[in-house]
């Protein structure tokens, strides 16, 4: 059974329209995190949930925003997509920080063209 | 901030070759995990180290965290084609997110 879910898998997006990508978890963790990985990268934090607590990197661009309206589902919105964030994005999930497993989602590929 | 450096970014191996990867932690490390991504997958966890000089096995895969908890090693034995992707640690000091090395991508040659 999925346990942390993205939708689209795939987002084609135009330069400068704004896109969102959600996630949703079935595992009730307190935690929620969004991750960039481009090619051959590692995931970087761009920002996470603790609860309703939201703590952003401090060099994530203002063009990303993030949203948990509740426990299950965050979003990540990118309010002008630029050519430079195409990226995968990645969708974690831990029941706390210290010494917990993140749950990472399957990713949603953005194009932008 | 904390850095988390990881080595080699890439390894090349002969299938039945034994494969290594080194993470160095700029900071103690309250804990260090390890992740393999699958080449077009996402991240899925490994393994937890917790405890100075703990060595973990998982069938061909050893882990070892060091007794400073500043580094971490993983190797693979007899490698097989199954075990290509790239694999990262992850370590954190304290009650703080993760910070992931940059991965060792290994590809194994049949």
């Amino acid at each position: 059974d999925a346990m942390v879910i993205q939708n689209p898998r795939y987002q084609v997006t135009q330069f400068g329209k704004p896109v969102t990508l959600s996630c949703s978890q079935t595992l009730n963790h307190n935690v929620m995190y969004w991750y960039q990985q481009k090619s051959s990268q590692a995931p970087k934090l761009l920002f996470h949930y603790y609860d309703k607590d939201f703590n952003n990197e401090a060099d994530t661009p203002d063009n990303f925003q993030s949203r948990r309206p509740n426990t299950s589902f965050c979003f990540l919105d990118i309010r002008s997509p630029g050519l430079g964030d195409a990226a995968m994005y990645l969708c974690a999930t831990s029941r706390v920080y210290s010494g917990d497993t993140q749950y990472f989602g399957p990713g949603t590929r953005l194009t932008v063209l | 901030g904390q850095q988390v450096m990881q080595i080699p970014q890439y390894q090349h191996v002969q299938e039945g070759e034994d494969f290594t990867t080194y993470c160095n932690s700029s900071t103690t490390l309250s804990n260090i995990q390890w992740y393999k991504q699958r080449p077009g997958g996402h991240p899925v966890f490994l393994i937890q180290l917790v405890k100075s000089g703990e060595v973990k096995k998982q069938k061909r895969l050893t882990f070892q965290f060091g007794e400073a908890k500043k580094n971490s090693s993983l190797h693979i034995t007899a490698t097989q084609t199954t075990d290509v992707g790239t694999y990262f640690c992850a370590g954190r000091s304290g009650n703080t997110p993760l910070v992931f090395g940059k991965g060792t991508r290994l590809s194994v040659i049949a």
